[in-house]
Parts: structure tokens; sequence; C-alpha cells
């Protein structure tokens, strides 16, 4: 069965903290991995995608890596901000192209 | 540039009434999906489609069904409401299948049915 697990469910941390999300998934053969947020009641948003090939994206001050061999994709939040607060879903592509999601980490970051 | 538009953006169904999810894409993509969200959950597929007048289910399609006349519209339809469809519904897009490009999510339908 492909799952896809997110550690911690949720995380409070205060401002300006460096933070890491953990994304475990059990299918070896996963193609591309996407990391989204999604704000209360809000739609999907794409934070990062990372190929097959590569091992991590960033863009600012998120990094996104990937290490299939372990199954296990993390996302690290540098100092972070009350506007960062929001879900986190992390999701890869199987190889019938399918996006299998997990259930998510809700940030909160106080001010 | 619209994206992904989803209407509408909030419902409240009867036991037993049916209702047809809107879901277009003006970014010439041939893949599209329909996805549930349950509370605290994460998003699972119910139907997509590979191209105009080709559909397939899902994890879970069970009370839904789709048509695909066209590239742009993918709705989703339910026949006979029940409690166990109440949802957040989400329509996406892609260019190719597999993730090449990632997903164009839209915003999403709220759906109760009661």
């Amino acid at each position: 069965k492909q799952e896809v697990t997110q550690i911690p469910a949720a995380l409070s941390v205060p401002e300006g903290e460096n933070l890491v999300l953990n994304c475990s998934f059990t299918d070896s053969a996963i193609y591309n991995l996407q990391w989204f947020r999604q704000d209360p009641g809000k739609g999907l948003t794409s934070l990062l995608l990372i190929q097959s090939s590569q091992r991590e994206q960033t863009s600012g001050r998120l990094n996104a890596s990937l290490d299939k061999s372990s199954g296990r994709s993390t996302l690290y939040i540098a100092a972070s901000q009350p506007g960062d607060s929001a879900t986190y879903l992390c999701a890869y592509y199987n190889q019938g192209g399918k996006l299998i999601f997990g259930q998510g980490t809700e940030l909160s970051v106080k001010p | 540039n619209a994206g992904v538009t989803q209407t509408p953006k909030f419902r409240i169904l009867k036991i037993g009434q049916s209702m047809t999810l809107q879901c277009a894409q003006d970014m010439n993509h041939n893949y599209m999906y329909w996805y549930r969200q349950d509370p605290g959950m994460g998003l699972k597929l119910i139907y997509y489609s590979v191209g105009a007048g080709i559909t397939d289910k899902g994890e879970v399609p069970n009370g839904y069904n789709v048509s695909r006349s066209t590239t742009e519209d993918f709705p989703l339809r339910l026949e006979l409401a029940a409690p166990s469809q109440t949802s957040v519904y989400f329509c996406a897009s892609s260019y190719q299948g597999g993730g090449g490009e990632g997903y164009t999510f839209g915003s999403g339908t709220r759906l109760t049915v009661v």
C-alpha cells in the first residue's frame, strides 16, 4: 500500500526559529515529490517540486530534500515568521503518475 | 491567467440530492484530477482524466461520476448525496502525467450533506 506519513502532525514554534518538517513514504519507486502549503479554508499552493533525479530544491527560506533510498523527504524552514503558519502537505508522484498525499503538518508560528 | 477555477465555493445538500461540481482550466493541460479532503487528512484521488473523452477511477470513486468532453472542463457529479460525501473537493490539472511540472490546484469546493 502506498502511504505517506508526516511527522509531527502539529508544531508550534516561536518566531525566528529554524524548523524541519518530516515526510516518509513506503513506495520505493516514486517519481517526483512536491511540498504544498494550505491555509485554512483555502486551496493548495505549490512550494517546491523535487524532480526524480534531484536531491533537493530551494526557494527563499525553504529547502526541501529527497532521499528515495530511505523513503524520506524533509522541508526546512529558516527564520520562521507568523506568516508561515499553515498546513504543509507532502505528496509524491507514483510510477502511474498519481499524486499520493500525506495528512499534513499544521504549523503555528507565534510572534 | 485564471489557472484552475472551481465553482461553487460552498454548497449544502440534503441527503439524496444531486449536484455537479464544476472545474475549468485555461492552461491547455491534458491531465485533470478530482480529490477530496476530509478534516485532518490528506487528499484522496476520486477520478482523473488524461485527455478529452478519457476518464478513469482513482482511490475513492464510489458515489461519483465524471465526464471530459473538452480539454478545459472536468465536472464531478454526485448523484445521491450521502453524509459521507461531506468534504472539501479539489480539482487539479497538469500538462503531463507523472508530475513532471507539478499539479495546479483550484481553490476547492466545500460541500456539506445534511
